[in-house]
């Protein structure tokens, strides 16, 4: 079955790298977007970017540019997604999902985030 | 950026309908996606492209979009329906994903 396998529960110090894993089974990797989701205790969903495991190219949100970055090996279908600098406010789970999409001449248009990993609990403290 | 309104709070009887909002500047002009959290799960895909079910989710889930709110409407609602439900667009303007802040559904 079609499914993402996400790597265990990480505990970090303030400042220090995080790097969660994402395997994906039961389809083709590089056919369909990986989009990374993360969720404090008690709070919303909040999006922290894309990956297209064929190309690679990646799409992060403002608010985590330049401390978040998102990679594939595409010979084991995973995906990771690195977080640096930590701090206690990053203190969440995290997801991973895939995304169906097309691309046309009007630019990309990704569809829902149809599968989901079961996510990687991050703590951050000193 | 952005930004996606939902209520914080919804509340119906078991059998319902309930009706669920997310609003934005001119989001008909967006595909909305909807999903579905229970605690300690991760979310579900319940509706994409504004009225779409993907398979294995009951028709009794249904979803419109058209000037500046979109709705998820639930009907017949059942207990196992108690969830949190967020709405979620891609901003092509920024090229980034948005989540709605999610909407708490009480089973009465």
């Amino acid at each position: 079955q079609v499914q993402l396998v996400q790597s265990g529960a990480e505990v970090k110090k303030p400042g220090a790298s995080v790097k969660v894993s994402c395997k994906a089974s039961g389809y083709t990797f590089t056919s369909y977007d990986i989009n990374w989701v993360r969720q404090a205790t008690g709070q919303g969903l909040e999006w922290m970017g894309w990956m297209n495991p064929n190309s690679g190219n990646t799409g992060y949100a403002q608010k985590f540019q330049g401390r978040v970055t998102m990679t594939r090996n595409t010979s084991i279908s995973t995906a990771y997604m690195e977080l640096s600098s930590l701090r206690s406010e990053d203190t969440a789970v995290y997801y991973c999902a895939r995304v169906p999409h097309y691309y046309d001449s009007s630019g990309y248009f990704p569809y829902g985030m149809d599968v989901w990993g079961q996510g990687t609990t991050v703590t951050v403290s000193s | 950026s952005y930004v996606l309104t939902q209520p914080p709070s919804v509340s119906v009887a078991p059998g319902q309908t309930a009706r669920i909002t997310c609003g934005g500047n001119n989001i008909g002009s967006k595909s909305v996606h909807w999903y579905q959290q229970k605690p300690g799960q991760a979310p579900v895909l319940v509706v994409y492209d504004d009225s779409d079910r993907p398979s294995g989710i009951p028709e009794r889930f249904s979803g419109s979009n058209s000037g500046n709110t979109a709705t998820l409407t639930i009907s017949r609602v059942e207990a196992g329906d108690e969830a949190d439900y967020y709405c979620q667009v891609w901003d092509s303007s920024s090229d980034q994903g948005v989540f709605g802040g999610g909407t708490k559904l009480t089973v009465l």
